[in-house]
């Protein structure tokens, strides 16, 4: 039962372009959803993350959206570097659990072409 | 700076065959998780411990097992291996509800 879906498993954009990762969740108990980054060999890379109490959250070219109600989020990077082609997870940890106990999606893997 | 460190980076073991892996967390870090990675899946929780006793358990086989030492690095301990245990394992550490931060990962092969 795949509670954190990313039904992307690839998506491509121009240097400079928006890049929109999207990500579902069917588990109400999520509170806290994160957004992470892997290069290949390297461990994941936290990126960014959003409460339940909030629907939007910025960090430089990096903006998460959360819509509750429709148990979907959204990464936003604007604009796109070649630096950011990296495969990006999005998680999600369910309130009154271990903090680091985080559900993983399947991974999308953004190429960004200069 | 100081990151959090697998070893080893790559395993081969024989089915049936022990193996371990190691994590050694951030310095001060007091909580390590271990996740485990299959070919084309996302990571899955594991096992975590805090202050080295255990704090959270998700689907982690009974042929493996977990401790946190003194030094608060991490062993995971898999038994009786099977060819689906081939996976990248990760490690993460974190300060008390601190973001995690994750090792390279340790790639266990089953032949």
């Amino acid at each position: 039962d795949q509670q954190v879906k990313q039904n992307s498993p690839s998506l491509s954009v121009q240097e400079g372009r928006i890049s929109i990762l999207n990500c579902d969740y069917t588990n109400s108990m999520f509170d806290y959803f994160l957004w992470y980054k892997k290069y290949p060999a390297e461990g994941p890379t936290f990126l960014i993350s959003i409460s339940s109490i909030k629907d939007k959250n910025e960090d430089g070219r990096f903006t998460v959206f959360l819509n509750k109600s429709a148990k979907h989020l959204s990464l936003h990077i604007v604009p796109s570097q070649p630096g950011d082609s990296a495969v990006y997870f999005c998680a999600a940890r369910a309130g009154g659990t271990s903090y680091g106990k985080l559900t993983f999606g399947q991974g999308t893997i953004l190429t960004v072409h200069p | 700076a100081a990151g959090v460190i697998q070893s080893p980076r790559h395993l081969i073991k024989e089915k049936r065959e022990t193996a371990t892996l190691k994590c050694y967390p951030i310095p001060r870090h007091d909580t390590v998780y271990w996740y485990q990675q299959g070919p084309g899946q996302d990571p899955q929780f594991l096992i975590s411990f805090y202050e080295k006793m255990q704090s959270d358990k998700g689907s982690i086989p009974d042929r493996f097992s977990a401790q946190q030492f003194s030094d608060y690095h991490s062993e995971l301990n898999m038994s009786s291996l099977e060819l689906g245990d081939s996976a990248l394992y990760f490690c993460a550490s974190s300060w008390a509800t601190g973001e995690l931060f994750f090792g390279e990962g340790s790639r266990l092969t089953v032949l």
